[in-house]
């Protein structure tokens, strides 16, 4: 039974970094893409990145290129995603999402969010 | 960026009705659009790959159809358990991948 399980929910200040962690368990770390997907209150979902960990590629949506870091840990099975110079329109729920296989992004397992509040 | 447009924004049905809920792209996706169901304070739940795949663990009830720009999420017969909020997403061009703005599934 494949599981992600994500950190715990961050306040953070204007301007500071936020990273948070995706850890897998069951099925195969690496060879299925990892994304992250945004959420804010009451708001649609917003594709942020995935990496591939087996071959170390990673991706991202133009909006969040420069500003987010998308890596993974093979050795530990987590994936991390890390945010910076954070602004208040970043609060979110952020998942983390299994693609279905090793190049396709359709998302069968999902953690359960990460909220994370921007607020001073 | 490919946009997914999504009607009706809501969709007033009661329990047994059929339900049809729509996805139209900016441009075509081939056969590379999903759909996803999702219920407050949860996660989405994949239902729907490739325009017409099931996933593992959707009901027979609920179908996909369409290619190109036009798509179609059916629900023969709609339970309780099936009011939510309905996200059409496509892969088919990217990045980014994206996803609609969502229809809101109620009970009328």
């Amino acid at each position: 039974q494949v599981q992600l399980v994500q950190s715990g929910a961050e306040v953070k200040k204007p301007g500071s970094s936020v990273k948070v962690s995706c850890r897998a368990s069951g099925g195969t770390f690496g060879s299925h893409a990892i994304s992250w997907v945004r959420q804010a209150p009451g708001q649609g979902l917003e594709w942020m990145g995935r990496v591939i960990p087996v071959v170390d590629t990673v991706n991202y949506a133009q909006n969040f290129q420069g500003r987010v870091t998308i890596t993974a840990d093979r050795s530990t099975s987590t994936a991390y995603m890390e945010m910076s110079s954070l602004r208040p329109e970043d609060t979110a729920v952020y998942y983390c999402a299994r693609g279905l296989s090793f190049d396709v992004s359709n998302f069968d397992y999902w953690g359960q969010g990460t909220l994370v509040t921007v607020s001073s | 960026e490919i946009v997914l447009t999504q009607s009706p924004g809501t969709l007033s049905l009661s329990p047994g009705e059929r339900a049809t809920l729509s996805c139209r792209a900016s441009q075509s996706v081939n056969s590379y659009l999903a759909w996803y169901q999702q219920k407050p304070g949860q996660a989405p739940r994949l239902l729907i790959y490739d325009a017409s795949n099931r996933a593992t663990g959707t009901p027979a009830r609920f179908s996909g159809s369409g290619s190109g720009t036009d798509f179609t999420l059916t629900i023969s017969s709609v339970e309780p358990e099936d009011f939510a909020v309905y996200y059409c997403q496509q892969r088919g061009n990217w990045p980014p991948i994206t996803f609609g703005q969502g229809t809101r599934l109620e009970i009328k």
